[in-house]
C-alpha cells in the first residue's frame, strides 16, 4: 500500500521567512495531493492540494510543487507569519472507481517566531 | 450543511468496556475515512468505506477494533474490549461527489482509557 514520508518533523523560522515541507510517496497510482494545516485541538483542515496532471500551484503565500517522476511533491510558505504556526500534513490519493485511500505523512509542526 | 459530524466529543472509559464512536458524513459524499490520531504514529488510516461498502480496512489495528456503515448518513468505529493504548484522538472524514477529492474531517472524539 502507499506509504507518505514526511520532513522535516520540526520546522522553526522566523516571521518573515519562508518555510519549506517535503514528502515522498511510493504508489506510482496515487493521483491527488492535499495539504492540510491543523491548529491545536481542532480538526485537519485542506489549505491547498494539487493533482498528478499539474507540476505546481500557487495559492496567495502558500504554494506546492511535485514531481511525478521523483514520487515526491512539497509545500511553500512565503513571508511566514505567526498565524501559519501548525502542524502540517501531506497526503497522497489515489482516487478513481471504488479506490480512494488517502495516506497522511507523520505531519510537521511549524513554530513562527514574532 | 453542518459538515462531518461526530459523537461524543469526549468520551472516558474503563479497560474492557466496548466504546462506540459514531460519525454522519456530509450529503452526499461518497467515501468516508475513519482515522485514528496520537502523537506517536500521526494520522494513521484505519478503515475507509465508499457506497457503504468497506473497501480497505488494512489499518484496523487488532479485532478488537471493527466498524460499520449500514447507511450513506452513518458509520460506527467500535472497540470491545478497550484497552489503555487505544487512548486517542478518532477522526471520521467523507469525500466525494459534490466535495470532488477533498476530505473534510469532523470534530474528532478524544478518547481515554484508565
Amino acid at each position: 500500500g502507499e506509504n507518505v514520508e514526511q520532513h522535516p518533523s520540526t520546522l522553526s523560522v522566523q516571521e518573515g521567512d519562508s518555510a519549506v515541507i517535503k514528502c515522498t510517496y511510493s504508489d506510482s497510482a496515487s493521483n491527488y495531493f492535499p495539504w492540510y494545516k491543523q491548529e491545536l485541538g481542532k480538526r485537519p483542515q485542506l489549505i491547498i492540494d494539487i493533482r498528478s496532471n499539474v507540476g505546481e500551484k500557487k495559492d496567495q503565500r502558500i504554494a506546492v510543487t511535485l514531481n511525478k517522476t521523483a514520487k515526491h511533491f512539497s509545500l511553500h510558505i512565503t513571508e511566514t507569519q505567526p498565524e501559519d504556526s501548525a502542524v502540517y500534513f501531506c497526503a497522497a490519493r489515489t482516487y478513481g472507481g471504488s479506490q480512494g485511500n488517502l495516506i497522511f505523512g507523520k505531519g510537521t509542526k511549524l513554530s513562527v517566531k514574532p | 450543511d453542518a459538515g462531518v459530524i461526530q459523537s461524543p466529543r469526549h468520551e472516558v472509559t474503563e479497560m474492557g468496556q466496548e466504546v462506540t464512536l459514531r460519525c454522519k458524513p456530509i450529503s452526499g459524499h461518497d467515501y468516508l475515512f475513519w482515522y485514528r490520531q496520537t502523537m506517536m504514529r500521526g494520522l494513521e488510516l484505519l478503515i475507509y468505506f465508499n457506497n457503504n461498502v468497506p473497501i480497505d480496512d488494512s489499518g484496523m489495528p487488532e479485532d478488537r477494533f471493527s466498524a460499520k456503515m449500514p447507511n450513506a448518513s452513518f458509520s460506527t468505529l467500535k472497540i470491545q474490549p478497550s484497552e489503555p493504548r487505544d487512548s486517542a484522538v478518532y477522526f471520521c472524514a467523507s469525500s466525494g461527489q459534490r466535495g470532488g477529492t477533498e476530505a473534510f474531517f469532523g470534530q474528532g472524539t478524544r478518547l481515554t482509557v484508565v
